[in-house]
């Protein structure tokens, strides 16, 4: 079992470009979670997939940001036209059913500069 | 509104003591979870405890125990004979009934000397 993977692992760009991370859960998993971590603070939940159905977006989720997960398999996470605010740590995360432990990535490290 | 609080932002303790991590929680829904997270400096969030909201005892995971106590929504971690790579932030979160999001508190820096 190879656990959840990232990539990148670190990003910088300018502000107003676009960037897309992808994750690839843990292989039976069907749900997969994004979210995003800023400095000194929790992760706080973006989105959340069941096999390929994108079921519920935050209200932190603008109109900038848009994920996908074609095949029920691995998930793109892309953010248009990047501001500085966007600056955080992206985690993704993989879960069997509702209401069980997820499984974390390492996470992508968001710069805009 | 849920919600998830951790009112210490850091925590000392001497290698081999037990520490307890702090956690209350806020929430209307009858059935929930809550699970303990370990986020080392390497950035990763690990798994390491979870209590439902009607188990009838605590949870336990090797030298992690959850004391979950309903009445006063509080749910604190408690770390037996604490090692040098328990140093890390600890994040306590909540899962609502029926939803697949986490919602997590603002975390526990704790710090083992020897």
């Amino acid at each position: 079992d190879t656990g959840v993977s990232q990539d990148p692992r670190h990003k910088i760009t300018k502000r107003g470009q676009n960037v897309t991370f992808r994750c690839d859960p843990i292989s039976e998993h069907n749900r997969l979670y994004w979210y995003r971590q800023t400095l000194g603070q929790g992760p706080e939940f973006l989105t959340y997939f069941q096999n390929e159905a994108q079921l519920e977006k935050s209200r932190l989720l603008s109109d900038r940001f848009s994920a996908e997960r074609p095949k029920g398999s691995f998930s793109t996470l892309e953010i248009q036209r990047t501001e500085q605010g966007d600056s955080a740590m992206y985690l993704c995360a993989s879960s069997l059913a509702v209401g069980l432990e997820q499984y974390f990535g390492p996470g992508t490290r968001l710069t805009v500069t | 509104a849920q919600k998830i609080t951790q009112t210490q932002p850091g925590m000392f303790v001497q290698e081999k003591e037990a520490v307890t991590l702090d956690c209350t929680y806020d929430t209307s829904d009858p059935s929930y979870g809550l699970f303990w997270y370990k986020q080392p400096s390497s950035g990763e969030m690990i798994f390491l405890i979870y209590q439902g909201s009607y188990d009838q005892q605590n949870a336990t995971e090797g030298r992690y125990s959850l004391n979950f106590q309903k009445a006063r929504k509080s749910a604190n971690l408690v770390i037996s004979a604490s090692q040098l790579g328990d140093s890390a932030m600890y994040f306590c979160a909540m899962s609502p009934h029926n939803t697949d999001k986490l919602i997590f508190g603002t975390g526990t820096r704790l710090q083992v000397f020897p």
